[in-house]
């Protein structure tokens, strides 16, 4: 079945540092990949997406590319921001519209 | 507009015990999951709503655990009577049913519940 690995936290970071927050996916077909977060005391929100092959997802300065060849989708951010810790989730949707989540992996950015 | 909410947001029961976790999606949304996430894994799909009825619930754990959608407003997820591999944080979505960004769920605040 469909599953995603992402890399184990926590993350500590300090501030206006480089993050790169790894997920590798194993799905049949052409999934579509998304990135979550959640900030302390809040619901997870979609933070970003992309559908096919190639595309980059962008938000907020984060990005992620979907690389069909190494299946991942790894988040990157290129100067954290205290405000940006939080767990972040990889996911995917394949066939189902249920997402399939990976385990969140908790960044803690230092001023 | 307000989020979805959920309460409580922390719940500490003792083994054999029975909790009931409630979520009020967004007004308007057709669409309501349950979601649950044992402490450092993932977060797994248990059901999912359609108004009022039940259009999937293959991830329900077991028989102890019941949902209801009364009305197709809010629902309550109850567990009953709760074991301790039941700890973990319950997590509700909802999203809109045929609108423009049907796939986009809107998750809760989660409730963390606690068996000991």
């Amino acid at each position: 079945g469909d599953s995603v690995t992402q890399m184990e936290g926590p993350v500590t970071l300090s501030e206006e540092a480089c993050l790169t927050i790894n997920c590798t996916y194993t799905a049949t077909g052409y999934p579509s990949l998304f990135w979550y977060v959640q900030y302390p005391g809040e619901g997870l929100q979609l933070l970003l997406k992309a559908t096919k092959a190639d595309d980059k997802g962008s938000n907020k300065g984060f990005e992620a590319t979907y690389r069909k060849e190494t299946t991942s989708f790894h988040l990157e951010k290129g100067s954290v921001q205290v405000s940006d810790s939080a767990v972040y989730f990889c996911a995917l949707r394949g066939g189902s519209y249920i997402p399939t989540f990976g385990r969140g992996t908790s960044l803690i950015v230092h001023p | 507009e307000a989020g979805v909410t959920q309460f409580p947001s922390h719940s500490v029961i003792e083994k054999g015990q029975t909790v009931t976790l409630r979520c009020d999606p967004i007004s308007g949304h057709d669409n309501l999951y349950w979601y649950r996430r044992v402490m450092g894994k993932e977060i797994k799909f248990l059901l999912h709503f359609v108004k009022e009825s039940k259009q999937d619930e293959s991830g329900m754990p077991n028989n102890r655990f019941l949902a209801e959608r009364t009305g197709g407003t809010y629902s309550t997820l109850k567990v009953q009577p709760a074991e301790l591999e039941d700890s973990g944080v319950y997590f509700c979505a909802s999203s809109p049913y045929r609108g423009r960004n049907t796939d986009t769920q809107y998750f809760g605040p989660g409730t963390r519940l606690t068996v000991l």
